[in-house]
């Protein structure tokens, strides 16, 4: 079956640039991550959804950052005004369903540069 | 202090050989483990879960030590395939979806 997919894998921006990136969930599952990578660092956890809703979105680093789910599958992540801070490895990851013990099936990435 | 940390490495180690490296949480309270792997440019994924009696998948072994706040990976003849960045991911107490990540140690495998 179809892993998680994201859009676009690679995204060039100038600062001051929006952009919207993109994850298709593995159809069916429930949990929905957001994630930021920076070179050489673990995954930063950015915002969670449960189904369309969104439980937490502690981790978004600032109201610039955006995210929706608006039908329970497709989930976008927006970010205005982007800033050279910006640039990093963006993952979507999905669950099944809501424990902890469940695998996270992660996306490839989008791979964001912000000039 | 990090919430998790772990040695970065690289770990340089000949092809068969047995590596072992830890990982080291602050939060006494973190009820899950596990390690993924990410190989370069590649998304993370699950390796195994850590169990508090140890568990073993083939070559991979992995342990809890509560007490000293610490996880361990164990690979046994190791292969160039296992060339990777292996993270070391803990979970946040009382939350079913907050998972802390580690920076990853990397290693590689030389024949």
């Amino acid at each position: 079956g179809a892993g998680v997919s994201q859009s676009p894998r690679y995204k060039v921006a100038k600062r001051g640039q929006d952009v919207a990136l993109r994850c298709d969930p593995i159809s069916g599952h429930v949990s929905l991550f957001w994630y930021q990578q920076a070179l050489g660092q673990g995954p930063e956890f950015l915002t969670y959804f449960q189904n369309e809703a969104q439980l937490d979105k502690s981790g978004l680093p600032s109201d610039r950052f955006f995210a929706e789910r608006p039908e329970g599958s497709v989930s976008t992540l927006k970010i205005q005004r982007t800033q050279q801070e910006d640039s990093a490895v963006y993952l979507c990851a999905s669950r099944p369903g809501l424990s902890l013990d469940e695998t996270q099936y992660f996306g490839p990435g989008t791979r964001l540069l912000v000039l | 202090r990090k919430e998790v940390e772990q040695d970065p490495g690289p770990f340089n180690v000949p092809e068969g050989a047995t590596v072992a490296f830890n990982c080291t949480y602050s939060n006494s309270a973190s009820q899950s483990f596990f390690w993924y792997r990410q190989d370069c440019r590649k998304e993370p994924k699950l390796l195994m879960s850590v169990y508090s009696s140890g568990n073993e998948d083939g070559r991979f072994t992995a342990q809890l030590n509560r007490a000293s706040q610490y996880i361990s990976l164990l690979i046994r003849d190791s292969k160039l395939s296992d060339s990777a960045t292996y993270l070391c991911v803990v979970s946040i107490m009382d939350s079913n979806y907050q998972l802390i990540w580690g920076a990853g140690t990397k290693l590689i495998i030389k024949p």
